[in-house]
């Protein structure tokens, strides 16, 4: 079975640009959750979604959104980008998202903003 | 808010000798822990996870925790470690009474193992 994939893997990207990066989760897998992770914050929860519902949310700004869509791959997107934002986002998948789960990681994207 | 704290920033043992990364956890409900670890540049990959069965759990890669609710730990050890070992570990939990999983994570121990 295929793992969790993430697209692009490395991104560059100026202030005030918009980005988007994807997520395909395990095939059967119906939940999936966003995480940031910064050196100086560490990893934080941004938001799962389940069959195409957000469920959950951390707390980010609005700039930061996502969606899932029907084949359960979903895609977050952060608008009006700032240097801060620059970070390894991880994607996370897993069957239903019940909290003893496993939850599956892909390799993340790296965003670097300029 | 349920919450874990990782006592070392870094650890540093020998090939061959034992491992001891430390985890405390609050939570003022029973929660369910997990022992991450991630290799540079690759994802996240679970050791093993505590989901209030067995105290004692054993994982991937000869790794184990235990779970100790009166001195709110759940440390990670090895017998022996392993220059495959050398990577980032995370302690991480998830709150015990909603039914959705949202993983709060500790700041981590970056593990170095010496030949």
């Amino acid at each position: 079975k295929a793992g969790v994939t993430q697209t692009p893997r490395y991104l560059i990207k100026t202030r005030g640009q918009q980005v988007t990066l994807s997520c395909s989760p395990i095939s059967g897998h119906r939940s999936v959750s966003w995480y940031q992770q910064t050196p100086g914050q560490g990893l934080q929860f941004l938001f799962e979604y389940f069959s195409e519902t957000q469920r959950n949310k951390g707390n980010f700004p609005g700039r930061f959104s996502g969606r899932q869509f029907s084949n359960s791959r979903s895609e977050m997107n952060v608008s009006t980008l700032e240097l801060g934002d620059s970070a390894l986002y991880l994607c996370a998948s897993s069957v239903s998202g019940d909290r003893l789960e496993t939850q599956y990681f892909g390799p993340g994207t790296r965003l670097l903003v300029l | 808010a349920q919450s874990v704290t990782q006592l070392d920033s870094h650890v540093s043992v020998s090939e061959g000798t034992p491992v001891l990364l430390r985890c405390n956890y609050s939570s003022s409900y029973s929660p369910s822990l997990f022992w991450y670890v991630q290799h540079p540049n690759k994802g996240l990959q679970l050791l093993l996870k505590y989901t209030s069965a067995a105290t004692l759990v054993k994982g991937i890669n000869g790794f184990e925790a235990e779970f100790k609710k009166s001195e709110t730990s759940f440390h990670l050890t090895k017998p022996s470690a392993h220059m495959s070992d050398a990577a980032e570990y995370f302690c991480v939990v998830t709150p015990g009474i909603t039914g959705f999983q949202k993983l709060v994570f500790g700041t981590g121990t970056r593990l170095l193992v010496s030949p």
